[in-house]
């Protein structure tokens, strides 16, 4: 598609419950990633994928977080057993690979803003 | 321990004038240094940027400038316009992959 898409937009949930967000990168771009952003905050770095594995998961904040992408396009976010604070922006973004100035500019999606009751 | 600062959780400026939003880091392995707009509702999008080896960029009303000595950043627009009302956010890139940090965002309010 033209640009990152994120489903869904909205989600409100339970404490306790599975919770899956899904994003679309942009076709042709390699690099995906996943932020988190809270109120008053910038984005925070989750994870960040490099076609089908995961090159860098640092940013995730313990193991009730995971995400695949198990064809190097679209990416799943799942958390288990949420909390009250989880509740956040999740964005999507996504870059050509490699270096120089286009594979430096993440296109990010609008976001899937989580409430955990 | 906050890498990238943004000291100015607001800024109100006039139309016409000149909006100056700065950022702030601590850590010098920093190489590429990005300005996200973001509107409420919307996902960040990119702005300008500049890489380390320059000290000024500029694209139309827009442009950046890096004092690496002092590691500080800023972003100068003029003339400000109402439509750049919006959350401005410094994003840095340092180490492996293209892992931004972003500062916690300045909220720019340009009145008309």
């Amino acid at each position: 598609g033209a640009g990152v898409s994120q489903t869904p937009s909205n989600k409100v949930t339970e404490k306790g419950k599975y919770v899956e967000l899904r994003c679309d990168p942009i076709s042709g771009h390699t690099a995906l990633y996943w932020y988190r952003q809270s109120l008053g905050q910038g984005p925070e770095f989750l994870i960040y994928f490099q076609g089908t594995g995961a090159a860098d998961d640092s940013g995730l904040p313990n193991d009730r977080f995971f995400a695949v992408r198990p064809e190097g396009s679209v990416s799943t976010l799942k958390i288990q057993r949420t909390e009250r604070g989880d509740s956040a922006v999740y964005l999507c973004a996504s870059s050509l690979a490699g270096v120089g100035a286009g594979a430096n500019v993440l296109t990010f999606g609008a976001g899937s803003r989580l409430t955990v009751l | 321990d906050q890498q990238v600062k943004q000291n100015s959780p607001s800024l109100s400026v006039q139309e016409g004038r000149i909006s100056i939003l700065n950022c702030d880091y601590t850590n010098s392995m920093f190489d590429y240094f990005l300005w996200y707009k973001k509107y409420p509702a919307e996902g960040p999008t990119f702005l300008i940027s500049i890489s380390s080896i320059k000290d000024k960029n500029e694209d139309g009303r827009f442009t950046v400038f890096l004092n690496k000595s002092a590691k500080h950043l800023s972003l100068h627009i003029v003339p400000s316009q109402p439509g750049d009302s919006a959350v401005y956010f410094c994003a840095l890139r340092g180490g492996y992959g293209n892992k931004l940090v972003f500062g916690a965002g300045t909220i720019l309010r340009v009145k008309s």
